[in-house]
């Protein structure tokens, strides 16, 4: 059974940058064109925002409403996935969940992590 | 950007059936979007329910089946249990390379 394990702060000051990472169980993580590993999130008492993905070997995307704030990268010698986010503010308090998208023609969120939950507070 | 619409809320009586749907303000929903289903209860993580539009995943009862109903995508719930009251999640996979979640439904069982 994979697993997604995340860490980073539960805590950031506004204005300044989120960090997560992400680490799975298993070498799938460097399974070129199979999987897309991303993020997403859920602010308090709302729905789920897509905040981007990325496959290894090929390129990133990112929801457009927060492109200009947010890097995705990878590493697979550690088997770790990691986010950044950019001069927060209260507006980016949530649970953070990082994803396995499985693509192989079926496109759909199969792995999540346990969530992390980030307050942007000073 | 497109935006998936989701009723915000639906009740159904135990034993009934319920038919949630998921909409795309751009146009209408079709398997080229693979469709996906997710179940969500307070302060756990979304479970996935359906994908590819109408298959279930592991461990799913039957009771869940999804579908395109005219120009969106569903997801029906067939004798609804008490434990079936949830928040419930559509994912589109555009092809952008994006992804769009709905807002969620939330559904109650009374």
């Amino acid at each position: 059974q994979l697993q997604l394990q995340q860490s980073g702060p539960g805590l950031v000051k506004p204005s300044e940058t989120l960090s997560l990472t992400c680490t799975v169980s298993a070498d799938s993580i460097s399974r070129r064109g199979t999987y897309y590993w991303g993020w997403i999130r859920q602010p308090p008492g709302e729905g789920l925002e897509w905040i981007g993905n990325m496959y290894f070997g090929g390129g990133t995307y990112y929801n457009p409403s927060l492109k200009s704030r947010v890097t995705i990268l990878g590493d697979t010698s550690k088997r770790q996935l990691s986010l950044k986010v950019n001069s927060v503010t209260a507006s980016d308090t949530a649970v953070y969940y990082c994803v396995r998208l499985l693509r192989s023609g079926l496109y759909f969120f199969d792995y999540w992590g346990q969530g992390t939950v980030v307050t942007v507070s000073s | 950007q497109a935006v998936v619409t989701q009723e915000p809320s639906f009740s159904v009586s135990p034993g009934g059936t319920v038919t949630l749907t998921c909409g795309l303000s751009s146009g209408s929903v079709s398997t080229s979007y693979y469709p996906s289903w997710y179940q969500q209860t307070p302060g756990q993580t979304p479970r996935t329910l359906i994908y590819n539009t109408n298959v279930r995943s592991s461990g799913v009862p039957d009771r869940f089946s999804g579908s395109i109903l005219g120009n969106k995508a569903a997801l029906t719930i067939t004798g609804a249990q008490a434990d079936d009251e949830s928040d419930y999640y559509c994912a589109l996979y555009m092809s952008s390379d994006t992804s769009l979640l709905g807002g969620g439904t939330k559904l109650t069982v009374l």
